[in-house]
């Protein structure tokens, strides 16, 4: 069975600050973690994935997440947040064909 | 363009009614998926769709049915839909699986009074 935690549900930091959203993930077999963005309104857009290799994988916007086997977790980071990043964050696991998506965080930045 | 489409946006339907909520992907994507979205609750698996008529239970299926005779066309059925199933409904489309992006539609609202 897959689970998705995702523990903080609100964070709010300050355009230019860096911010660190949280995912922790049980699955027993191969997995793929992946993160999503939700603007209000709007269906999901994928962010960036990782499946194996280098444990640091970076995707769009500036985004980067870490893979860490030994804190079962993927956890979403970006350097210099803009006002835009204002979104819902959720992180994925899947399988073959089950996608399990976590409860999301909610990114407010502030001007 | 790769896109995939809801229709309605938004719908309204009284206790009892049945719902055909609708999904199309111009992209020829094998899997496809329906999700509703609750407050805090995130996404929650309802159907997957591997393939023309090769359809699976997600984690809460109670209460729904899908169809799936073309594979750019995936469609969600409420039969005498309930005041519980209020919520946003979102259908997403991969390549092949879990590995490969999903890709979502903007959803549909459904409120059920």
């Amino acid at each position: 069975t897959q689970t998705v935690s995702q523990s903080d549900a609100h964070v709010t930091v300050f355009e230019g600050d860096s911010v660190e959203l949280r995912c922790n993930y049980s699955y027993g077999g191969s997995i793929y973690l992946s993160w999503y963005i939700q603007h209000h309104g709007h269906g999901l857009q994928f962010l960036l994935k990782y499946y194996s290799g280098n444990p640091v994988v970076q995707g769009v916007n500036g985004f980067e997440a870490e893979f860490s086997k030994s804190d079962s977790s993927f956890h979403l980071r970006k350097a210099s947040v803009h006002w835009s990043d204002s979104a819902v964050y959720f992180c994925a696991v899947s399988g073959d064909y089950k996608v399990v998506f976590g409860s999301g965080t909610r990114l407010l930045v502030s001007p | 363009d790769m896109k995939v489409t809801q229709m309605p946006r938004y719908l309204i339907k009284r206790m009892g009614e049945n719902v055909l909520l609708e999904c199309g992907q111009d992209m020829s994507h094998e899997t496809m998926y329906w999700y509703r979205q609750d407050p805090g609750l995130g996404l929650q698996l309802i159907y997957i769709s591997y393939d023309v008529d090769s359809n699976s239970e997600g984690d809460i299926p109670k209460g729904y049915r899908v169809s799936r005779k073309k594979r750019e066309h995936f469609s969600l059925i409420l039969d005498s839909a309930k005041t519980n199933q209020t919520s946003v409904y979102f259908c997403a489309s991969s390549l092949s699986g879990g590995a490969n992006t999903l890709y979502f539609g903007a959803g549909t609202r459904l409120s059920v009074l």
